[in-house]
């Protein structure tokens, strides 16, 4: 039973737009969230977090928000640069577990 | 400084066959952790190690699946009679505590194959 869904398999937007990735969870339990950034070949690397008491965090170009009530957080990238065309990842745990659960990724491509 | 290491980065083998993937985790990381992650899939988590502790088996997917790690360092996942089904890219991550908190750092994967 997947927990943390993508639904969207992949995604294509011009350079200088705004890139809008979004990722729905079922678990009540979990708490603190992640975004991963994978390339080929590479294994995922951390892109930026937030916790339950938060329902925004900035770094940079990226912004993840988060409606707890919905169960639902998105990734925003502004602006959107080719070095961006990767597969995202969004992932979840609990406090009181030892695991990340993750999605099937979306695969981001950044037109020139 | 180091990042996670596995290897081999390509392993492939037959049907029935035994494998073993290593992991070479960051040093001083605590916590280390094996998922994989099939073709249309997400990453599928295995096993957890953290410290001295017993592990977290719960995501082993059959008792064909075993992992140990030697000296609270590297790690090695070990698949028996392997199966098509099995195919997939493995990866391992560590991270610096036991907290869920704490960011995974991740090796470049294992991509195995069985024909």
């Amino acid at each position: 039973d997947q927990q943390v869904k993508q639904n969207s398999p992949s995604l294509s937007v011009q350079e200088g737009r705004i890139s809008i990735l979004n990722c729905d969870y079922t678990n009540s339990m979990f708490d603190y969230f992640l975004w991963y950034k994978k390339y080929p070949a590479e294994g995922p690397t951390f892109l930026i977090s937030i916790s339950s008491i938060k329902d925004k965090n900035e770094d940079g170009r990226f912004t993840v928000f988060l409606n707890k009530s919905a169960k639902h957080l998105s990734l925003h990238i502004v602006p959107s640069q080719p070095g961006d065309s990767a597969v995202y990842f969004c992932a979840a745990s609990a406090r009181t577990g030892n695991q990340f659960y993750f999605g099937t990724g979306t695969s981001l491509t950044v037109i020139p | 400084g180091a990042g996670v290491s596995q290897s081999p980065s390509n392993k492939v083998t037959e049907k029935g066959k035994d494998v073993e993937l290593r992991c070479d985790p960051i040093s001083g990381h605590t916590a280390l952790y094996w998922y994989r992650q099939s073709l249309g899939q997400g990453l599928e988590f295995l096993i957890y190690f953290q410290g001295n502790s017993a592990p977290d088996k719960s995501g082993l997917p059959s008792d064909r699946f075993s992992a140990e790690r030697t000296g609270g360092s590297v790690s090695t996942l070990t698949i028996q009679r392997t199966q098509q089904e099995d195919s997939a890219v493995y990866l391992c991550a560590s991270s610096p505590g036991a907290l869920s908190y704490n960011e995974q750092f991740f090796g470049p994967g294992t991509r195995l194959t069985v024909l």
